[in-house]
Order: C-alpha cells, then sequence, then structure tokens
C-alpha cells in the first residue's frame, strides 16, 4: 500500500500569505495520479487538483499543484479568508490512498 | 446539476447490517465509475469501494472485505454500499463519490452518519 505523508500538519498563516502544503508517498505515484481536496467543517470534501497539476472545475487559480514521483506540493498563492480548512492529498495509481491532512487555519 | 444524495444511515449494535443508498442525478450514471469513501469523526478520509460503470471491476479496502458489498442500479441511477457484521470500528461518515478521471473523485455526497454501538 502507497502511504501518504502529509506535512504540516497544521499550518498557520494570515490571509494574503503564501501557502505550501507538501506530501510525500511511500513509493513513487505513477502517472502523477494524485490528487488534492479541501475539506471545510461539516462538509464533504471538494476536489482542487488531479494529475498532480491539473485545476479541478471552478478551482481558482491561485491554487497550484506541482510535483512528481515521490514529493507534491499544493500551493495556495494568496490566501483568501475561505481558503481555511483542511486539506487532503489521495494518490490513486495504485489502489487509493490518502494523506492524513494538513490544517491551514488563520493566524 | 450533478447531485449525489446518501441515505441510510442510523445506529445500529455490533454485528448488525445496515443498506446504504447513494441517488445521483445530472450526470449519465452508467458512464462512470463510483466509490464508497469514509470518516470517522474527527479522522481522514478512507476509500472503502467502487465499482465500474457496468457493475462490473469491483475492490474493497481490506478493512471491509468480506463484510461489505457494493452495488448499483443503473436504471433506478443508485449506488448501494450493504454493510455486514459491523464494528464499532465502522462508525464514520460515509459519503458516495462520482470518479473524475482515473481515480479521484470529482463529485460527493452530503455524506450519511453510520453509528456502531451497543
Amino acid at each position: 500500500e502507497t502511504v501518504l505523508t502529509q506535512s504540516p500538519g497544521t499550518l498557520s498563516l494570515s490571509p494574503g500569505e503564501r501557502a505550501t502544503l507538501s506530501c510525500r508517498a511511500s513509493q513513487s505515484v505513477s502517472s502523477s495520479y494524485l490528487a488534492w481536496y479541501q475539506q471545510k467543517p461539516g462538509q464533504a470534501p471538494r476536489l482542487l487538483i488531479y494529475g498532480a497539476s491539473s485545476r479541478a472545475t471552478g478551482i481558482p487559480d491561485r491554487f497550484s499543484g506541482s510535483g512528481s514521483g515521490t514529493d507534491f506540493t499544493l500551493t495556495i498563492s494568496r490566501l483568501e479568508p475561505e481558503d481555511f480548512a483542511v486539506y487532503y492529498c489521495q494518490q490513486y495509481g495504485s489502489s487509493y490512498t490518502f494523506g492524513q491532512g494538513t490544517k491551514l487555519e488563520i493566524k | 446539476e450533478v447531485q449525489l444524495v446518501e441515505s441510510g444511515g442510523g445506529l445500529v449494535q455490533p454485528g448488525g447490517s445496515l443498506r446504504l443508498s447513494c441517488a445521483v442525478s445530472g450526470f449519465t450514471f452508467s458512464g462512470y465509475w463510483m466509490h464508497w469513501v469514509r470518516q470517522a469523526p474527527g479522522k481522514g478520509l478512507v476509500w472503502v469501494s467502487r465499482i465500474k460503470g457496468d457493475g462490473s471491476n469491483i475492490r474493497y479496502a481490506d478493512s471491509v472485505k468480506g463484510r461489505f458489498t457494493i452495488s448499483r442500479d443503473n436504471a433506478k441511477n443508485t449506488l448501494f454500499l450493504q454493510m455486514n457484521s459491523l464494528r464499532a470500528e465502522d462508525t464514520a461518515v460515509y459519503y458516495c463519490a462520482r470518479d473524475g478521471t482515473s481515480g479521484n473523485f470529482d463529485y460527493w455526497g452530503q455524506g450519511t452518519l453510520v453509528t456502531v454501538s451497543s
């Protein structure tokens, strides 16, 4: 099973700042089958990024994804108040596994 | 508009059974793989099961294999999850999700809570 480790566990930033979230896989993720999701309290997850770097429909361009192999990054260029949430990475190259999540909180 | 609406959750005793449903609309259901994903209270997301559009190619997480059964009725645009021999560790919000491209989940339902407790 491919284990995904996200860091940091919690990230405290202010609106307008840049956020960089990391996702490291225990083995190479084939074909960059790596996705990122945002989840707010009491809501279902929302797909942000798929294929490591493609934005899902309706996702603002301040969200970007990068990486390949075992190291992936989600970057939010300039934080808006609505961006504070929990973020999960997911690999779908070998079955399906999620990272444990990064909580992005207001500083 | 794509919509997925789960139902069937509730409180059940250990060893009991429950059947979850996910009614979908706004897309051609038979053309998409579908998944169940769960989230225990205060915890992360865990994939549970998947099924291809024609009802084939079924897979399960090891934690539910032999106890859960995924199925679908394309005529009724509905996905199911039959859960037997339920355990306390199955307590979670269960989401149905549509497979976007090759295994990411592009649309999710609002979730239904399953609580296994005596």
